[in-house]
C-alpha cells in the first residue's frame, strides 16, 4: 500500500478480553516497529522487527503483551487479559532500512478503549 | 526520568514569529536525534534526522541543532504559520538498546492569528 495502515482504528473492549491489532506496513520496508501513545505524551517504544526477526521487545510492558510478524510484512500486537491501563493509542512505524537509522513512516494508529 | 526531556511543555505564539523548542537528552552513546511534528490525531512526520557528527540540519522553515557535548538539541521556527500548529517530538536513537528509539513527550505548540 501507499502508507502504513493499521486496523481497527478504534477498538473498545472489556477488560480481560483479548485484542489483536493489525499492523501491514509500506511494501518492501525491513523494519517494523510498534509503539503506543498515552494522551499528551510522546510515543513509546513497545518492539521492533527486521524482517520476521523480534530484534528487541524490550518495551513490551509485561508477558500479556506480544507481537509477531511471521512472514516478513504484516505484524500482529495482541494484548491478553487486557486492564484498563492498557487503552492508550497503539502505533506502527515502518522503515526501509533495517535498524533504527531510516526514515520512520508512522500509520494513523489503534485506538484502545478497556472498559 | 525520561532520557529525553523537552521544554518547554506547551507554546502559545503569534503567526509569522520565530519560536524554539528544546530537548535535553542523557542517552549515551546515540546514533542520531530526529524530530517530528505529531499533527492532533496523526502520526509522527518526520522533519530532520541528525547524526551525532551534525551540527546543524534544515528542512524548509525548520532549522535543528544539535550540541552533542552538552547533550542539547534545538528546533527553530521561523515566520509561524498556523499550519505549525502542532506537537513535536525530540526522539534519541540509544546505541546502547540496539538503536531503540527513546521519545519525548513533545511540545505543544499552538500559532494563533
Amino acid at each position: 500500500g501507499a502508507g502504513v495502515s493499521q486496523s481497527p482504528r478504534y477498538k473498545v473492549t472489556k477488560r480481560g478480553q483479548d485484542v489483536a491489532l493489525r499492523c501491514d506496513p509500506i511494501s518492501g520496508h525491513v523494519s517494523l516497529y510498534w509503539y503506543r501513545q498515552a494522551l499528551g505524551q510522546g510515543p513509546e517504544f513497545l518492539t521492533y522487527f527486521n524482517y520476521e526477526a523480534q530484534q528487541d521487545k524490550s518495551g513490551l510492558p509485561n508477558d500479556r503483551f506480544s507481537a509477531e510478524r511471521p512472514e516478513g510484512s504484516i505484524s500482529t500486537l495482541t494484548i491478553q487479559r487486557t486492564e484498563q491501563r492498557d487503552s492508550a493509542m497503539y502505533r506502527c512505524a515502518s522503515s526501509l532500512a533495517g535498524g533504527n537509522t531510516g526514515e520512520l513512516f508512522f500509520g494513523e494508529g489503534s485506538r484502545l478503549t478497556v472498559l | 526520568k525520561n532520557q529525553v526531556e523537552q521544554s518547554p511543555q506547551s507554546l502559545i505564539i503569534l503567526e509569522g514569529k520565530n519560536c524554539t523548542l528544546q530537548c535535553n537528552y542523557t542517552v549515551s552513546p546515540f546514533s542520531n536525534l530526529r524530530w517530528y511534528k505529531q499533527d492532533t490525531g496523526r502520526g509522527p512526520v518526520s522533519l530532520t534526522i541528525m547524526t551525532f557528527s551534525e551540527n546543524t540540519k534544515s528542512n524548509g522553515r525548520y532549522t535543528a541543532t544539535l550540541d552533542a557535548d552538552t547533550k542539547q538539541s534545538s528546533l527553530h521556527i521561523t515566520a509561524s504559520q498556523l499550519s505549525d500548529s502542532a506537537s513535536y517530538i525530540c526522539v534519541v536513537s540509544a546505541v546502547e538498546y540496539g538503536n531503540k528509539l527513546v521519545f519525548g513527550a513533545g511540545t505543544i505548540l499552538r500559532v494563533k492569528s
